[in-house]
């Protein structure tokens, strides 16, 4: 059923660090969604693309369609970066497929 | 202006007790999501409205699961005779439109014993 999977699961790196969190789906899509959630439940969308690469700030979203992949780099990474990113896809229509997640820790 | 508001934030239900969801989207928004995200897993889509019109349900685990949007804004989703596995946090979200950036709300965290 795993329309979407994304790697790694889990993530801990040191402050500072470049990270990368890849996404791999296997519907065709209209666009595709990188989601950051805190703990407590609150999420937030990052970016919403449906090629090339977006950037905002320290982030940086791109994505493949040919190669249905995207990756979401983050760059100086700051220990208020930790959270979970959660990369979604939508199809034409209303479907949404969600990822389950990569759980990112930033160290100090 | 204000976000996606969820109400309550937390709700604990005895087995087979009814619940009630409330979400409020952000005003104009047309497309409204409601998602259930079980513990360390990803939301999955429950149903999906455009104004008042419930054009998704497919997601929906059960008949005991229902919602609605009578009025094209706020929306209930609501759960009969829950049971242990409804566990799970009840997130909606809202768009201006299906294909365009979601909003979430906060969560309903949902606790059944």
């Amino acid at each position: 059923k795993n329309e979407v999977e994304q790697s790694p699961q889990n993530l801990t790196a040191q402050e500072g660090e470049f990270i990368t969190i890849n996404c791999s789906y296997s519907v065709g899509i209209s666009a595709l969604h990188w989601l950051q959630q805190h703990p407590g439940g609150g999420i937030v969308s990052l970016f919403m693309l449906s090629s090339g690469k977006k950037k905002h700030g320290r982030l940086i979203a791109t994505i493949n369609i040919q190669e249905k992949h995207s990756s979401l780099h983050i760059t100086a990474s700051h220990p208020r970066d930790s959270a979970v990113y959660i990369c979604a896809v939508s199809r034409a229509g209303n479907q949404f497929y969600f990822g389950t997640g990569t759980s990112l820790t930033v160290i100090p | 202006g204000a976000g996606v508001s969820q109400s309550p934030r937390y709700k604990v239900a005895k087995r087979g007790q009814d619940v009630a969801l409330r979400c409020d989207p952000i005003s104009g928004h047309v497309s409204l999501f409601w998602y259930q995200q079980a513990l360390g897993q990803g939301p999955e889509f429950l149903t999906y409205f455009q104004n008042e019109a419930q054009l998704d349900k497919s997601g929906l685990p059960s008949d005991r699961f229902f919602a609605e949007r009578p009025e094209g804004s706020v929306s209930t989703l609501k759960i009969q005779r829950t049971q242990q596995e409804d566990s799970a946090v009840y997130l909606c979200a809202s768009s201006r439109d299906s294909q365009e950036t979601q909003y979430f709300g906060p969560g309903t965290r949902l606790l059944v014993l």
